[in-house]
């Protein structure tokens, strides 16, 4: 079945960097994009990033835009999220999502996993 | 930016009845872009209707949605235990792709 593992979270420090992952199984990989979607402790859910199914479209919220990067490596079925110059606000539980559509994008997530927390705090 | 107001906050319920949840748009969501997901303490969302009125695979049929242009609503007819939870709407019609703050459906 299809199966979303992240990792990669933990304390960093405002403006070090952070490499999140997410390990994708269960299903054809490299058909499919995916999305960063993310939840401040206690709060609502933030979509964050998505790339496309061959890696060649990338879009940002505004909020992370210019901070953040999304790659994805089709031959490890691995998706990141590179944090550059973490601020406090950005602290949450990141969760990998499977955009619900092959080939394209839906901006609707129909497989997520389990989440990572990322603190940032000095 | 199209902004997602559900309401109630929180609703307290007793197994067995109905809950409806609302869902309202700040501005008209295209082609019916919205969905809900609800969410246990500690788990990561899970989708239950796209489409407005889609069940996602798996959701039992208790869970309908509805709605159009910038009203929406999620009912689940008869709540099951396992259905208290969080409950987010997100549009997902025009950039950026945003989710409502959530309704608490809790145990009465």
């Amino acid at each position: 079945q299809v199966q979303l593992v992240e990792s990669g979270g933990g304390v960093v420090q405002p403006g070090r960097s952070l490499r999140l992952s997410c390990a994708a199984s269960g299903f054809t990989f490299n058909i499919y994009a995916f999305h960063w979607v993310r939840q401040a402790p206690g709060k609502g859910l933030e979509w964050v990033a998505v790339i496309s199914y061959d890696g060649g479209n990338k879009y940002y919220a505004d909020s992370v835009k210019g901070r953040f990067t999304i790659s994805r490596d089709n031959s490890k079925n691995t998706v990141y999220l590179h944090m550059n110059s973490p601020r406090a606000e950005d602290t949450a539980v990141y969760y990998c999502a499977r955009d619900s559509y092959t080939f394209g994008f839906t901006y609707y997530f129909e497989s997520w996993g389990q989440g990572t927390l990322v603190t940032v705090s000095s | 930016e199209i902004v997602l107001t559900q309401s109630p906050g929180t609703l307290s319920l007793s197994p067995g009845e109905r809950a409806t949840l609302s869902c309202r748009a700040s501005q008209s969501v295209s082609s019916s872009n919205l969905g809900w997901y609800q969410q246990h303490p500690g788990q990561a969302p899970r989708l239950l209707i796209y489409g407005a009125s889609n069940r996602a695979t798996g959701i039992p049929d208790r869970f309908s949605g509805s709605g159009s242009g910038t009203d929406f609503t999620l009912t689940i007819s008869r709540l099951e235990p396992e259905d208290f939870a969080v409950y987010y709407c997100q549009q997902y019609g025009r950039s950026p792709y945003t989710f409502g703050q959530g309704t608490k459906l809790e145990i009465k």
